[in-house]
């Protein structure tokens, strides 16, 4: 079975950092892309970032640019997104999914990111 | 505001069919395929139409998707209690390099 587990959510102050993980199991994780999509409070999805199975194509959306990092471990089955200089706006539940090519087609059960003071 | 538009709400009564729009432009929907999720209260979205018109093994049949041109959209037939979910439609975007999501539409059934 597929199984995709988020962790590494919290409550931090603006300007802080944090490393949200995504532990992958039951699959063939380095065949996949992976993508971390998030859900502000009450909001809608927006697409975070993306990276290719050995970490070759990576892109972000324009709102984290510059201040989030994506990046896999392989051997470990784990993806990441390191996430620095945050702000009130990125305020949601992070969920890491799986990318295959037909659509974001495993979820995992999203973590919580507070940004407050 | 979201990249793509969809009705916020939708209803329909218990065996109705109901259809969700989505509509977008030619740099999103019009060149890339469309894909659907569900969204139950709670939980993480779930993929339930890929690639337009295609189900993932285990959606049911009542659930069917289609695209023309810039817009697509999602029907559900023989509607059913635990179809109550927010649905939202996605497609990548050429000027991304990553999807765009709708707003999202919040079906009840009455």
């Amino acid at each position: 079975e597929v199984q995709l587990v988020d962790s590494g959510g919290g409550l931090v102050k603006p300007g802080g950092s944090l490393r949200l993980s995504c532990a992958a199991s039951g699959f063939t994780f380095s065949s996949y892309a992976m993508v971390w999509v998030r859900q502000a409070p009450g909001k809608g999805l927006e697409w975070v970032s993306s990276i290719s199975t050995s970490s070759t194509f990576i892109y972000y959306a324009g709102s984290v640019r510059g201040r989030f990092t994506i990046s896999r471990d392989n051997a470990k089955n784990s993806l990441f997104l390191q996430m620095n200089s945050l702000r009130g706006e990125d305020t949601a539940v992070y969920y890491c999914a799986r990318d295959s090519f037909g659509g974001f087609d495993s979820w995992g059960q999203g973590t919580l990111v507070t940004v407050s003071s | 505001q979201s990249v793509l538009t969809q009705p916020p709400s939708a209803s329909g009564t218990p065996g109705q069919r109901v259809t969700i729009s989505c509509s977008g432009s030619t740099s999103n929907i019009g060149s890339n395929a469309v894909n659907w999720y569900q969204q139950l209260p709670g939980t993480a979205p779930k993929l339930l139409i890929y690639s337009n018109n295609q189900r993932p093994s285990g959606v049911p049949a009542r659930f069917s998707g289609s695209k023309s041109g810039t817009s697509a959209s999602l029907a559900i037939s023989g509607l059913q209690s635990e179809d109550e979910a927010v649905y939202y439609c996605a497609a990548r975007d050429d000027n991304l390099n990553g999807p765009v999501f709708g707003g999202g539409t919040k079906l009840t059934v009455l």
